[in-house]
């Protein structure tokens, strides 16, 4: 069965400086891996999702990830957060695709002034 | 742009009450998933269809639980008789296929009182 962990419940960051949000998962078979964010009391908007291909995936708001096979990992970057940028980020894995998503739980991104 | 429309956006109900949530899907996608989001968690998955069969529903409550999907479009999730441990966010997601990306309504809050 698939899982995933974040790591880091809160992450604060000020204006300007790099985000990294770690996400890990386990997965028996090729993975598809997504980033999703949550704004309070809103469902869930896609930032990018991996399948196949290129492992640098880029997404919106100027966000972007980078799967690792090798360290089962899939962390999410932006290189200048932005006020906007604060909310709840979601990492979840596929088993290619054919299972329904499975999240971790999250971590909460402060952008400080 | 297309969306998932779930309705209603709150609900505050008293324990052993019944409830329903209702989600109409992105039209044509074929794939429904309802999820349950516990506070401070990621969702968890309790339903999935594929046009009007159920697909997995192994973590749906199924002794308070039920859910539907009668002409493969809108569905309806019931709680019967709702519990403390119930308040949560329902969100209901989406696909055009079961491989690719799920889109999310902006979700039911429940509040259980």
């Amino acid at each position: 069965a698939q899982s995933v962990t974040q790591l880091g419940s809160h992450v604060s960051v000020s204006e300007g400086a790099l985000v990294l949000l770690r996400c890990n998962y386990s997965s028996s078979v090729p993975p598809y891996l997504f980033w999703y964010v949550q704004y309070p009391n809103q469902g869930l908007q896609l930032l990018l999702k991996y399948t196949t291909g290129a492992t640098l995936v880029k997404g919106i708001n100027g966000f972007e990830a980078e799967f690792k096979k090798s360290e089962t990992s899939f962390h999410l970057t932006k290189p200048s957060a932005h006020m906007s940028d604060a909310a709840e980020y979601f990492c979840a894995v596929s088993d290619s695709g054919n299972t329904p998503l499975v999240f971790g739980k999250g971590t909460r991104l402060s952008v400080i002034a | 742009e297309a969306e998932v429309a779930q309705s209603p956006r709150y609900k505050i109900t008293e324990k052993s009450q019944a409830v329903a949530f209702w989600c109409d899907p992105i039209s044509g996608h074929a794939t429904l998933y309802w999820y349950r989001q516990i506070l401070g968690q990621g969702p968890e998955l309790l339903v999935q269809f594929q046009d009007e069969s159920v697909v997995d529903d192994s973590q749906l409550p199924k002794d308070r639980f039920s859910a539907e999907r009668l002409k493969g479009v809108d569905s309806t999730l019931k709680i019967q008789p709702a519990e403390l441990g119930d308040s949560a966010m329902y969100l209901c997601a989406s696909s055009l296929q079961r491989d690719l990306e799920a889109f999310f309504g902006q979700g039911t809050r429940l509040t259980v009182v």
